[in-house]
């Protein structure tokens, strides 16, 4: 079965910092990853999405995120963060393999970016 | 983009009641949903697989009978928690794939808090 692990539950951070969240799966076959954010009472939004190709994906807002194959991670990244940043940032896998289309969410990193 | 509804946003219900879940793609026919449940402070943990025509595929742990799920049509499908009690309160979430965008990406609902008292 395939898992999502997020090592960091809680990231606090001043405004200008630099963000990296981690995140690592496994799963021993294709996988398409995702990293989903939820803003305090807020419904979940997509940030970025890795299916094939370009292992460097940048989404929404200023985020990245990096697909290491040899290491089953998919760190996600923001240079400079902004208060509006604080959030819940979720980690996400499907597998193409037997396990179909499930979307496998790791356990989320709570990010607060103090003004 | 591909947009997903849910009804009610918040319900309480009184324990031993039912309460049911609705949720919809407005733009888009959905031949897979999913269901999730979220608590507090915690990630999100998939309930169910409802496949429209077919029955639902449930995880291991979550019993059918009490979260019963319907996916009538190509753009509606529901959760119904059976007698419900307070340990089923929760922050209950769908998501829907598009199979025109012919890639595995899910549209989340904005999900229905359930608070059983």
């Amino acid at each position: 079965a395939q898992s999502v692990s997020q090592h960091n539950h809680h990231v606090i951070l001043s405004e200008a910092a630099s963000l990296e969240l981690g995140c690592n799966y496994s799963y021993g076959g294709t996988v398409n990853l995702f990293w989903y954010v939820q803003y305090p009472g807020q419904h979940l939004q997509l940030l970025l999405k890795y299916f094939s190709g370009d292992p460097l994906v940048k989404g929404i807002k200023g985020f990245e995120a990096e697909f290491i194959k040899s290491k089953f991670s998919f760190n996600l990244r923001k240079p400079s963060v902004q208060w509006s940043d604080t959030a819940e940032y979720f980690c996400a896998v499907t597998s193409t393999g037997a396990a179909g289309n499930k979307l496998t969410f790791g356990g989320g990193t709570r990010v607060l970016v103090k003004p | 983009g591909a947009v997903v509804s849910q009804h009610p946003s918040w319900v309480i219900c009184k324990s031993g009641t039912s309460v049911k879940i609705e949720c919809r793609s407005l733009d888009f026919q959905a031949t897979t949903m999913f269901w999730y449940r979220q608590f507090p402070k915690q990630s999100l943990m998939l309930m169910a697989t409802s496949n429209e025509g077919s029955k639902a595929t449930y995880e291991q742990g979550v019993e059918k009978d009490k979260f019963l799920i319907n996916h009538a049509s190509l753009t509606l499908s529901t959760l119904t928690v059976t007698s419900a009690h307070p340990e089923d309160s929760s922050f209950y979430i769908c998501s829907a794939r598009d199979p025109s965008s012919g890639n595995a990406e899910q549209y989340f609902g904005p999900g229905t808090r359930l608070t059983v008292t």
